[in-house]
């Protein structure tokens, strides 16, 4: 059974600090890595992917993969309100497949 | 029309009513999903249809039976649902990229009530 761990939060953390988001995976073969985020009521977006070890950044977020742990994480830094959502781990495995799966995602909550 | 759009947005039936939802892409994509996503609970991957080839079925009740006429086009047709049934559906699609580097495109998803 593929698996991928996201704890449920919330995370609360003060306006302009760095909200620190964990997802551990399962299957070693696992080769792609998702985050997208969820506001209430409504569907997913991509924000991030990331393929290789180490650190990716866009803007005031970070997505930083480390294989031999198997594990990922979302930095988000100089959070903001609007950054309040539930965020959602999703893991692709190599050899053909294009299916995901999804974590139970984490909430945040960004507090002024 | 951009991106994925679903319809109906909300919808309430009863549970010997019979109702389709719809779903279009309009991205080009080649494969395109079927979630449920009930409160507090993760995502769960309904059907995969990729170049209208059904290439996944999650084990779901056989009140639930998808349709995929074309690439850019999915039905999901509702028949006899009980209450527990009622959840966000959501629609999505993606490249059918192997190799997964294929990140996935949502609708705004069919809040659905079972009476």
């Amino acid at each position: 059974q593929k698996e991928v761990e996201q704890n449920s939060g919330p995370l609360s953390v003060p306006e302009g600090a760095i909200a620190s988001l964990n997802c551990t995976y399962s299957d070693r073969g696992s080769q792609s890595f998702f985050w997208y985020r969820q506001y209430s009521g409504k569907s997913p977006e991509l924000i991030m992917f990331i393929y290789s070890n180490g650190d990716k950044e866009d803007g005031r977020f970070t997505a930083q993969l480390n294989k031999a742990s198997q594990y990922v994480s979302l930095l988000i830094r100089d959070s903001q309100p609007s950054d309040s959502a539930t965020y959602l781990c999703a893991v692709n495995r190599a050899g053909g497949s294009y299916i995901p799966t999804f974590g139970r995602g984490t909430s945040l909550i960004v507090h002024p | 029309e951009t991106g994925v759009t679903q319809t109906p947005r909300h919808l309430v039936m009863g549970m010997t009513n019979k109702k389709s939802l719809k779903c279009e892409q309009h991205l080009g994509h080649n494969a395109m999903y079927w979630y449920k996503q009930s409160a507090k609970k993760p995502l769960e991957l309904m059907f995969v249809y990729s170049l209208e080839e059904r290439v996944e079925n999650n084990s779901v009740p056989s009140r639930f039976s998808p349709e995929c006429p074309n690439s850019s086009h999915l039905f999901l047709h509702l028949h006899t649902l009980q209450p527990e049934d009622s959840a966000l559906y959501l629609c999505a699609s993606s490249q059918g990229r192997a190799g997964g580097r294929d990140e996935q495109f949502f609708g705004p998803g069919t809040r659905l009530t079972v009476l």
